[in-house]
C-alpha cells in the first residue's frame, strides 16, 4: 500500500508570493491533517479535512488555507509569504470518521520543506 | 493548549531504561505517541484512551494518569533504533472533530 506522498520535497520562495503545498492521502483514507513543524515548536496544527469539509482548524492567520477534493486528495495554500513560515509542512492521512474511527492513527508523509528568503 | 513533554532532552548508552512525561493543563481524553527519526515522517507508535489500560509491546510502554492528566512513555533496555524524537498527542474529548494537539518533542539519543 502507497503511503501518503507530498509534493514538492522542497520549496523556495520569496516573500510576499504564494505557494501550494499538495498530499495524496493512503488509499482509503478519508481523513487529511497539516501540521507546521519548526525547531523547538513542535508540530504545530493548522487545520483537518474529513471528506472535503475543514472539521477543524488551528490558530494560524488568514494567509493559510487548504482544501480535500472528492478523491481526498488535499492541497495547502500560503498566501504572501513571511520569513517566518519557513518550516517543514506535514500532512497525515487517518481513516477519519466517528466514534473509535476518529481515533485511527496518523500516517504521515515525508513533508514538504519551504524556504521563504 | 499545547502538552508539556519532559524531559526536552536525554542521551543514555544501549540498555538503559528511559521515561519521557506528558502533562496537560486540561482534561484529556486520549493520548497519542509518535516517534519521529531524523529526517523521517513521524510514526504512530499508540493511543492511550481515557479509562483504558496501560498499552505497550515488548520494551515500549506507556500510562495514562487521567486525573493527574499526564501520561508516561517507558522504553525498557533501550536499543539504538529508538533514537529520535518522541511526541505526545492529546485529546480533551471523545468528539472526532476534535484536533489533536501534539507537545514539542522529546529528542532521544541512544549512544553504543
Amino acid at each position: 500500500k502507497a503511503g501518503v506522498t507530498q509534493t514538492p520535497r522542497y520549496l523556495i520562495k520569496t516573500r510576499g508570493q504564494q505557494v501550494t503545498l499538495s498530499c495524496s492521502p493512503i488509499s482509503g483514507h478519508r481523513s487529511v491533517s497539516w501540521y507546521q513543524q519548526t525547531p523547538g515548536q513542535g508540530l504545530q496544527f493548522l487545520f483537518e479535512y474529513f471528506s472535503e469539509t475543514q472539521r477543524n482548524k488551528g490558530n494560524f492567520p488568514g494567509r493559510f488555507s487548504g482544501r480535500q477534493f472528492s478523491n481526498s486528495r488535499s492541497e495547502m495554500n500560503v498566501s504572501t509569504l513571511e520569513l517566518g513560515d519557513s518550516a517543514l509542512y506535514l500532512c497525515a492521512s487517518s481513516l477519519g470518521g466517528f466514534g473509535l474511527l476518529s481515533y485511527s492513527p496518523l500516517h504521515f508523509g515525508n513533508g514538504t520543506r519551504l524556504t521563504v528568503t | 493548549q499545547q502538552p508539556v513533554q519532559s524531559p526536552q532532552a536525554v542521551i543514555l548508552r544501549e540498555g538503559e531504561d528511559a521515561v519521557i512525561n506528558c502533562s496537560s493543563s486540561k482534561a484529556l481524553y486520549s493520548v497519542h505517541w509518535y516517534r519521529q527519526k531524523h529526517g523521517e515522517a513521524p510514526v504512530f507508535l499508540m493511543i492511550l484512551l481515557k479509562g483504558g489500560e496501560q498499552k505497550g509491546h515488548e520494551k515500549i510502554s506507556a500510562s495514562f494518569n487521567e486525573k493527574k492528566q499526564q501520561s508516561s512513555l517507558y522504553l525498557t533496555a533501550s536499543q539504538l533504533s529508538y533514537s529520535g524524537t518522541y511526541f505526545c498527542g492529546t485529546r480533551g474529548s471523545n468528539f472526532g472533530n476534535e484536533k489533536l494537539t501534539f507537545g514539542t518533542g522529546t529528542r532521544l539519543t541512544i549512544i553504543p
